[in-house]
């Protein structure tokens, strides 16, 4: 597997409370990636990041924000949970433009 | 903006018989074409992919076809097994703007 790792992998928040997801890279790989995978839509692109600092929003982006200060680092915040954010959360990791990005194991998280 | 889509989301087909599964792309500029297969509870895997300047690719019973004057890419699987059953996902990229955009997903059962 690519040194890819997301914490926590499991989590359950109440409504309204701040949220964080972190993806831990140790391949050294420029583009990170935050999807969020749903019954029938998929894997739908959230933000994604492009270098250190260098970060721009996907289809679904309302509602999250994302940092990345250092390169093996990729987090993903809900400032305040709602019940439509309730998903599989997954993290991947690109080394290049024309090659294919390898996945974390995913983040289950229930917002109550 | 850049849209993937994907069909059928749901396919059974009898072990031994061929399957195919279609993606359309809205992108001209689209010119990568991962297939990825997720089995249940796991994180998505690639499993063959096709450049832009690349009419076929195969790999065992795995192959994708392009179609850039029609903007579309299949995946062809034969002689399925109990094992092929798990969801597959097609996507794209579009040069230059680091995204990587999946279509709905579509989940193959191949009965025994």
């Amino acid at each position: 597997d690519a040194g890819i790792t997301q914490s926590p992998r499991h989590k359950v928040t109440e409504t309204g409370t701040p949220v964080t997801l972190r993806c831990h890279q140790t391949e050294n790989h420029r583009y990170m990636y935050w999807y969020r995978q749903d019954p029938g839509h998929g894997l739908r692109l959230i933000h994604y990041s492009y270098g250190v600092k260098d970060t721009d929003k996907g289809e679904v982006s309302d509602g999250y924000s994302v940092s990345r200060s250092k390169t093996e680092d990729f987090l993903l915040t809900l400032e305040s949970a709602t019940s439509s954010q309730t998903s599989v959360y997954f993290c991947a990791i690109r080394d290049r433009e024309i090659t294919e990005a390898f996945f974390g194991q995913g983040t289950r998280l229930t917002v109550v | 903006g850049e849209n993937v889509e994907q069909h059928p989301s749901t396919l059974s087909v009898q072990e031994g018989d061929s399957a195919v599964i279609k993606c359309t792309y809205s992108d001209s500029a689209s010119n990568y074409f991962p297939w990825y297969k997720q089995e249940l509870g796991k994180r998505p895997q690639l499993i063959i992919d096709i450049r832009s300047n690349v009419g076929e690719k195969k790999d065992q019973r795995i192959a994708v076809t392009l179609n850039k004057t029609a903007k579309h890419f299949s995946l062809h699987i034969t002689e399925t097994q109990p094992e092929d059953s798990a969801v597959y996902f097609c996507a794209a990229t579009i040069q230059g703007t680091y995204k990587y955009i999946f279509g709905t997903g579509t989940r193959l059962k191949v009965l025994a």
